[in-house]
């Protein structure tokens, strides 16, 4: 296993279009997370699932984001009539589920232009 | 709500300086606290963490100690390399049931070092 996978690595895409990321987490890691960062800033924590369960959203996520994790393993993140402040890098990270703080290993992101 | 603070960057070095890059925090519960580094064109890799008050994390020749009375994580290193630019991103995780182990970011600091 070679870590955290996302792709696709770069996304162009005008304005009003939908645009749809994946996410291929550490084989074993039962929590997945995505995060939007935007230039110059600190990734925002946007969604997490366990397993296949999204436990949480942020407010950042409007009715134009949707994330799934059917099976419990790869994730999609998927943004409706994108506008052109979507443009981010978003990255998605897993860890295990166990007593204690499990280190979140994050992928390498997905970032979106919109234009 | 939660919030991380950092020095405000970017911060340039010589090589074999002293480095010290501020971070402060608000949590409303007893966080656990990380260091995090984006070398260029990679994904965030944890540099170190703290789990609670007076530990001090430590990799690489950097250290930080999680300070409760002063709200702080200050990173450090005694003499940096040429290799240690990036970007560090200062977190924390208040570990709630519902968000699994999301983290809050600062903003992050570029750091150059030059030979």
């Amino acid at each position: 296993d070679t870590g955290v996978s996302q792709n696709p690595r770069h996304k162009i895409t005008k304005r009003g279009q939908n645009v749809t990321f994946r996410c291929d987490p550490i084989s074993e890691h039962n929590r997945l997370y995505w995060y939007r960062q935007t230039l110059g800033q600190g990734p925002e924590f946007l969604t997490y699932f366990q397993n296949e369960a999204q436990l949480e959203k942020s407010r950042l996520l409007s009715d134009r984001f949707s994330a799934e994790r059917p099976k419990g393993s790869f994730s999609t993140l998927e943004i409706q009539r994108t506008e052109q402040g979507d443009s981010a890098m978003y990255l998605c990270a897993s860890s295990l589920d166990w007593v204690g703080f499990p280190e979140a290993f994050f992928g390498q992101g997905t970032r979106l232009t919109v234009v | 709500g939660d919030s991380v603070t950092q020095m405000e960057g970017p911060v340039t070095l010589s090589e074999e300086a002293f480095l010290t890059i501020n971070c402060t925090y608000t949590a409303t519960g007893y966080p656990s606290l990380f260091w995090y580094v984006q070398y260029p064109g990679e994904g965030l890799q944890l540099l170190l963490k703290a789990t609670k008050a007076d530990d001090k994390g430590s990799n690489k020749g950097f250290e930080a100690t999680y300070r409760k009375e002063t709200t702080s994580f200050h990173l450090e290193k005694g003499s940096v390399q040429v290799s240690d630019s990036a970007v560090y991103f200062c977190a924390l995780s208040d570990r709630r049931e519902t968000s699994g182990s999301r983290l809050t970011f600062g903003e992050g600091t570029q750091l150059t070092v030059n030979p």
